[in-house]
């Protein structure tokens, strides 16, 4: 079965710094891989997603993600980081053709002046 | 022009009761899903359905029954609510396509304590 490992549950980085939020899945054959944020008290949101062709995939609000098939890793990065990117980030994959998203334990983005 | 909505926001219940959580969405998908975020925030499906089909049961007890009177809208039920069933409840959408299921669009999620 498909599984994500996110792992850092926690990332505290000053503001303006750059990040990178790591996440790692079980290999597949095809796979779609997703990152969302979910911001205080609010539901997930789509930051980015690779579903095929350039490994390098850009998203919203600055961030950036690499599909990396050999270390079946999707890390995530952010250049220079402000307050408001403070929230909890998910990876997530899905076998491709298949509903089925499975997430991973999520980690908490905290920025610090 | 909310794209996926869900009703109530907040719900506060005892142990034993039934409630239900409305979820509707205007994107035209033919895909909906309920989802269960614990409080570690572990996000994990419960059910899918597509074009009122239930796709998708993930073990879950069946006092949850998740009904869908069309494409666009998909309730969960949940009968004899049980302190364990505190969570966020989110609905979620998405659209199909040639090749298969591709991003999900989710709900501002339903904030369920039992007491």
């Amino acid at each position: 079965a498909q599984s994500v490992t996110q792992l850092d549950s926690q990332v505290p980085v000053f503001e303006e710094a750059p990040v990178e939020l790591r996440c790692n899945y079980s290999s597949s054959v095809s796979v779609y891989l997703f990152w969302y944020v979910q911001y205080p008290n609010q539901g997930l949101q789509l930051l980015l997603k690779y579903l095929s062709g350039s490994t390098l995939v850009k998203g919203i609000n600055g961030f950036e993600a690499e599909f990396n098939k050999s270390q079946t890793s999707f890390h995530l990065r952010k250049p220079s980081v402000h307050i408001s990117d403070t929230a909890e980030y998910f990876c997530a994959v899905s076998d491709k053709g298949a509903q089925k998203l499975v997430f991973g334990q999520g980690t908490r983005l905290t920025i610090n002046p | 022009d909310t794209a996926v909505s869900q009703t109530p926001k907040y719900l506060v219940t005892q142990m034993g009761n039934d409630k239900s959580i409305k979820c509707e969405q205007n994107l035209g998908h033919d895909t909906m899903y309920w989802y269960k975020q614990d409080s570690k925030k572990f996000l994990k499906i419960m059910f899918s359905y597509n074009n009122k089909e239930l796709i998708i049961n993930e073990t879950v007890p069946n006092r949850f029954s998740p009904k869908s009177p069309d494409k666009a809208h998909l309730n969960l039920h949940i009968n004899s609510l049980e302190l364990g069933d505190s969570a966020v409840y989110f609905c979620a959408s998405s659209p199909y396509r040639t090749g298969g299921y591709y991003e999900q669009y989710f709900g501002p999620g339903t904030r369920l304590t039992v007491t």
